[in-house]
């Protein structure tokens, strides 16, 4: 089983600020990652598949990259609607499918 | 628009089987490539991905769990069926279901609002 670890498990961040979030995998999962936002008391939403395609109404504040074992996502400027927690997920070596344990953005 | 929902029981009791429906709209799982998995969340903790049906009827399921989970599908309601038996206070979760659009791809997309599961006595 492929095992996901996000880094950190919280940041702080100012509105307007640069966030990066971090996911490393326990082996390659070549590009096939996913990252989702989830705020409280709603379900998870994909924000990113294919470790850097945004998917379908996603701001371009959000930005992917990474290939292999490490993965990086970006938001460019926070935005007060972005403060959430942020999960990566691999669909490379399946079953299972494997998130990480997410990292929360909250208000500096 | 894609539509995905969630239905059962909000409490059970240890040892009992949990049935959930997850009734969807705007796609047929009858069609090439789609399918719906079933995510679970313990409150404030990760999500863990439980199983996978696709319009082959092709089933494939978490290794830690798969023997008290089955998934099932009716084409006809289009609603897809998870049993977990066995529950236990550790299973109290919100369970989601999710469509994969794509049998080769592996991204949830989207997912239903959730619905949570508590078992206790």
């Amino acid at each position: 089983e492929i095992v996901m670890t996000q880094s950190p498990a919280t940041l702080s961040v100012s509105p307007g600020e640069r966030a990066t979030l971090s996911c490393r995998a326990s082996q390659s999962v070549r590009s096939n990652l996913a990252w989702y936002q989830q705020k409280p008391g709603q379900a998870p939403r994909l924000l990113i598949s294919g470790a850097s395609t945004r998917a379908t109404g996603i701001p371009a504040r959000f930005s992917g990259s990474g290939s292999g074992t490490e993965f990086t996502l970006t938001i460019s400027s926070l935005q007060s609607e972005d403060f959430a927690v942020y999960y990566c997920q691999q669909y490379h070596n399946w079953p299972p499918f494997t998130f990480g344990p997410g990292t929360k953005v909250d208000i500096k | 628009q894609v539509t995905l929902r969630e239905s059962g029981p909000a409490l059970v009791k240890p040892t009992q089987t949990l049935t959930l429906t997850c009734t969807f709209s705007g796609f047929a799982l009858t069609t090439s490539g789609m399918c719906v998995s079933w995510i679970r969340q313990p409150p404030g903790k990760a999500l863990e991905w439980l199983a996978r049906i696709d319009w082959d009827d092709a089933k494939y399921y978490s290794t830690s769990l798969k023997t008290r989970l089955t998934i099932s599908k009716d084409t006809s309601k289009n609603q897809v069926v998870l049993t977990m038996t066995n529950m236990d206070p550790v299973d109290t979760a919100t369970y989601y279901c999710a469509r994969i659009m794509g049998s080769g791809r592996g991204w949830f997309d989207p997912w239903g609002q959730g619905i949570l599961v508590t078992v206790s006595s």
